[in-house]
């Protein structure tokens, strides 16, 4: 079983849709990440969470909402998806420790119509 | 902020060597993860510098100098299935030590 997982993997919706991205992990680390990636501009971030009551925003968080249900769960929203938000997203942990990499889910690919 | 540069697409034969920089302006450097990724997959992680010199993991070596603000990552004896981006990121004391990426570099090898 995957360590950290992320459903739905694909999703097709159109423009005005609310839409939630799930993310879940077993590694017991406190650290979650959910990023974007279009072509051309890797990973860019657009909420973090350190624990199940310190969540931040990251560089894009415009259009975005997340919610940190348990220290394994944190999910994504679009509350009213747009066509520009088209992107491959992914969700990640960390321990938080600096010799430590990020671990990532397999990505979620969203198509908005 | 920090500001990690990374050229976007290289090219090399099968069998060859390839090396892939990554230059970075950073405060309190805390490290530099390089990462690969497959077209559509997760990154996986490759390799972690904190420290000048050269870390070397079978066929890939990832370099630091901290004082340039500068690392590369090798690949020798190149395979096509090492076709695929090449994230760097790095990880920073200011602001929220959060891992920072490049915008990743895409490596074709050809046969």
């Amino acid at each position: 079983d995957a360590d950290v997982t992320q459903t739905p993997r694909n999703r097709i919706t159109k423009t005005g849709k609310r839409i939630m991205l799930e993310c879940s992990q077993t590694k017991g680390h406190d650290r979650m990440y959910w990023y974007r990636q279009d072509p051309g501009l890797g990973l860019r971030l657009i909420y973090y969470s350190f624990d199940v009551k310190d969540i931040n925003k990251g560089e894009i968080s415009d259009g975005y909402s997340v919610s940190r249900q348990a220290q394994a769960k944190f999910s994504l929203s679009l509350e009213s998806a747009i066509p520009n938000q088209t992107a491959l997203y992914f969700c990640a942990t960390w321990t938080g420790d600096s010799n430590q990499p990020q671990h990532f889910g397999d990505g979620t690919r969203l198509s908005i119509l | 902020g920090q500001n990690i540069d990374q050229p976007t697409e290289m090219t090399a034969t099968e069998g060859a060597i390839v090396q892939i920089n990554c230059t970075y302006q950073t405060s309190g450097f805390n490290g530099l993860f390089w990462y690969q990724q497959h077209a559509g997959e997760a990154p996986t992680f490759l390799s972690y510098n904190v420290l000048d010199g050269l870390e070397e993991k079978g066929r890939f070596s990832s370099f630091l100098s901290r004082s340039k603000g500068y690392s590369y990552l090798l690949l020798k004896e190149l395979q096509m299935k090492d076709s695929a981006s090449y994230l760097c990121a790095v990880l920073s004391s200011g602001g929220s030590y959060i891992p920072t990426f490049g915008r990743g570099t895409s490596l074709i090898v050809h046969p």
